[in-house]
């Protein structure tokens, strides 16, 4: 079946970095696009960015530009989030989901979510 | 950039109520609307793009209308297992932005 299956837990210091993992089966992932999304804790969805699986092509969230880095590796259909310089409202959980091959559409397929603790 | 906001952001229902509700975009975004449902310690899912279309696998006693700046979201026979909360998001224009969610509750 088609899924996303994420990279686990993380728990950071400020000024640290993160790669969160996206690993998709059951499609053709140059197919797609993937986008992330993060979840603070009580708070709504927040898109950081997508990255097409085709060519690599990204869109980030201006408030993180500079700090977020999509890439994805094809020959194990993963997707990667990397994001620096962390700090204390970084903490949330991160989503990937599947988008659109050429620009973002409806996300219709998501991973489970990784947890992102960024703590001193 | 866009701005979605969504109304309510909270209300109480009772199962087997129709349930409407109301996404609107600070600037026209077409019909390039989805609409998700998330639960609890859950990742969301899908339940309409293109602001009409149903997805895969989603009861149809969901449904969504609008185009522009003006979306509803409709259940229309409430069930226990649709207690969650509801985002609408455009996709119209960078950056996809996410409403702040309406928030179903039991009565």
């Amino acid at each position: 079946q088609v899924q996303l299956v994420q990279s686990g837990a993380e728990v950071k210091k400020p000024g640290a970095s993160v790669k969160v993992s996206c690993k998709a089966s059951g499609y053709t992932f140059t197919s797609y696009g993937i986008s992330w999304v993060r979840q603070a804790p009580g708070q709504g969805l927040e898109w950081m960015g997508w990255i097409s699986a085709y060519n690599g092509n990204t869109n980030y969230a201006q408030k993180l530009q500079g700090r977020v880095t999509m890439t994805t590796d094809t020959s194990t259909s993963t997707a990667y989030m990397e994001l620096r310089s962390l700090r204390s409202d970084d903490t949330a959980v991160y989503y990937c989901a599947r988008d659109g091959s050429s620009d973002p559409g409806g996300m219709d397929v998501w991973g489970q979510g990784t947890t992102v603790t960024v703590s001193s | 950039a866009i701005r979605m906001t969504q109304s309510p952001s909270s209300f109480s229902a009772s199962t087997g109520d129709r349930v409407t509700i109301t996404c609107r975009a600070s600037q026209g975004i077409s019909s390039y609307l989805a609409w998700y449902q998330q639960k609890p310690g859950k990742a969301p899912k899908l339940l309409i793009y293109a602001a009409s279309t149903l997805q895969s696998g989603v009861p149809s006693r969901f449904s969504g209308s609008g185009s522009g700046t003006d979306f509803t979201l409709t259940i229309s026979c409430l069930q226990s297992e649709d207690f969650a909360t509801y985002y609408c998001q455009q996709y119209y224009s960078y950056p996809p932005a996410f409403g702040q969610g309406t928030k179903v509750e039991i009565k």
